[in-house]
């Protein structure tokens, strides 16, 4: 199957620092990456979809200033939490589509 | 609400005992994935149907999917310990790339 691959699994950051979060397909090429974050015990929310050498589309509510996606290859994309604050503290999913999604491991960012 | 939902929300049962989860959704679809997620763990893929088949089987897992009604199940048969996770129904709409997720079912299995 199509492999995701998601780096840093886990991060802890201070407040007002930025922290970027790298989303691979390793076996295969992706226009379209989407990026998912989830609060304990509540469902993946989507926050916006990546798209390959054009800008991302974010969904109603998600701030683009506050998270910046660069999808600047078929197999990489980037998620930027800028000036994180202890309230951007989630989990942070990245899928790319082979017919079915495919997601990556997940991100744990911990704002102190 | 959300695309896929669904139910029950939680479900607790005995080792070797089989567990049944359902997800409805609401518009069109390509197909439907499922995925377990242990707690504070990314999504683990379990298996996807496709809009034009019925019934799908992996190992103890099997997936049912009736378009008519807009629902599937997945079943687990001869639970264990280790199946104790959140599971999720994702589905793949024909007219978007994204696949938008239920709330899950937690599951439990006791020893």
């Amino acid at each position: 199957g199509a492999v995701v691959s998601q780096h840093p699994s886990w991060v802890i950051c201070k407040s007002g620092t930025s922290v970027k979060i790298e989303c691979r397909s390793l076996d295969f090429q992706a226009t379209t990456m989407f990026w998912y974050r989830q609060f304990p015990k509540q469902s993946l929310m989507l926050m916006a979809t990546s798209n390959e050498g054009s800008k991302a589309t974010y969904e109603q509510g998600v701030e683009k200033d506050k998270f910046l996606i660069n999808h600047a290859s078929l197999t990489l994309s980037t998620l930027t939490v800028t000036s994180a604050h202890p309230e951007d503290s989630s989990f942070y999913i990245c899928s790319a589509r082979v017919e079915a999604q495919y997601f990556g491991a997940g991100t744990r960012l911990s704002v102190l | 609400s959300q695309q896929g939902e669904e139910d029950p929300q939680a479900l607790s049962i005995q080792e070797g005992e089989n567990a049944t989860m359902n997800c409805s959704y609401k518009t069109s679809i390509n197909n439907l994935q499922w995925y377990r997620q242990n707690s504070g763990r990314g999504l683990v893929h379990l298996i996807l149907i496709r809009s034009n088949e019925r019934e799908k089987h992996s190992g103890r897992l099997r997936v049912t999917l009736d378009t008519s009604k807009k629902s599937s199940s997945l079943l687990i048969t001869a639970s264990r310990a280790a199946d104790t996770a959140s599971y999720f129904c994702a589905t793949g709409n024909t007219n978007a790339g994204k696949s938008t997720f239920g709330d899950g079912t937690t599951l439990t299995v006791k020893p």
